[in-house]
């Protein structure tokens, strides 16, 4: 079982639709939870981050985590073509060099 | 603004070939990195580096090695290659804060092992 489990997809949904965007994961030390965002031909970027439980809030995204049931979400609010994209969740613990350890990504296309 | 460069984008190599990848940062981060990403399998970390001179294996280090002797260079060194190294390679470059590390990448090398 991989440490990180992430729906590869590819997810289309028109313009405008809401987009939730998960993982699960198996180490319960993780403490760091992160989205990275990769456009076409380019390298990830960090989208969000969020340390331990709670919400984290960001003009159209929110990352969310859940730890007791070793669960995140990333939701895009009135998505836009531009959004278009592969999202890879990341996280790491601090007792394990804080190596980051990633999801498989899951690739979106968002239609006008 | 930040910057990784890689020395290729597209690289195209016979198998048993001695290939060298290049990644160079610009922000004196101490922390470097090399990855494949492969379609269904994501990141895999295969070697990091947290000091010049210094490197240490990550997950899949098999037939490959590095070489770090500038902190702002970091070299993924393929000794002989296999069609089955044929991936996007991806280089990062981390900034350590208080509250957490950032990962910066390059615009990757895809190489092609014939």
């Amino acid at each position: 079982q991989k440490e990180v489990e992430q729906d590869p997809g590819p997810l289309s949904v028109p313009e405008g639709a809401i987009v939730s965007l998960n993982c699960t994961y198996s180490n319960s030390a993780f403490q760091y939870f992160m989205w990275y965002r990769q456009y076409s031909r380019k390298g990830p970027e960090l989208l969000m981050y969020t340390y331990s439980s709670g919400n984290k809030e960001d003009g159209r995204f929110t990352a969310q985590v859940d730890k007791s049931s070793k669960y995140i979400s990333l939701f895009i609010r009135d998505s836009q073509p531009s959004d278009s994209a592969t999202y890879l969740c990341a996280m790491s613990a601090r007792n394990q060099g804080g190596k980051l350890i990633f999801g498989q990504g899951t690739e979106l296309s968002v239609k006008p | 603004d930040v910057k990784v460069t890689q020395s290729s984008r597209y690289l195209v190599k016979r198998t048993g070939e001695k290939v060298f990848l290049e990644c160079v940062q610009d922000m004196d981060h101490e922390n470097m990195f090399w990855y494949r990403q492969d379609p269904g399998l994501g990141l895999r970390l295969i070697y990091f580096s947290y000091d010049v001179k210094m490197k240490e294996k990550g997950d899949i280090p098999e037939g490959y090695s590095v070489s770090r002797e500038k902190k702002e260079r970091f070299s993924l060194i393929l000794e002989s290659a296999s069609t089955n190294q044929t991936s996007m390679y991806l280089c990062a470059s981390e900034r350590t804060s208080g509250t957490y590390n950032e990962q910066f990448f390059g615009p990757g090398t895809r190489l092609t092992v014939l």
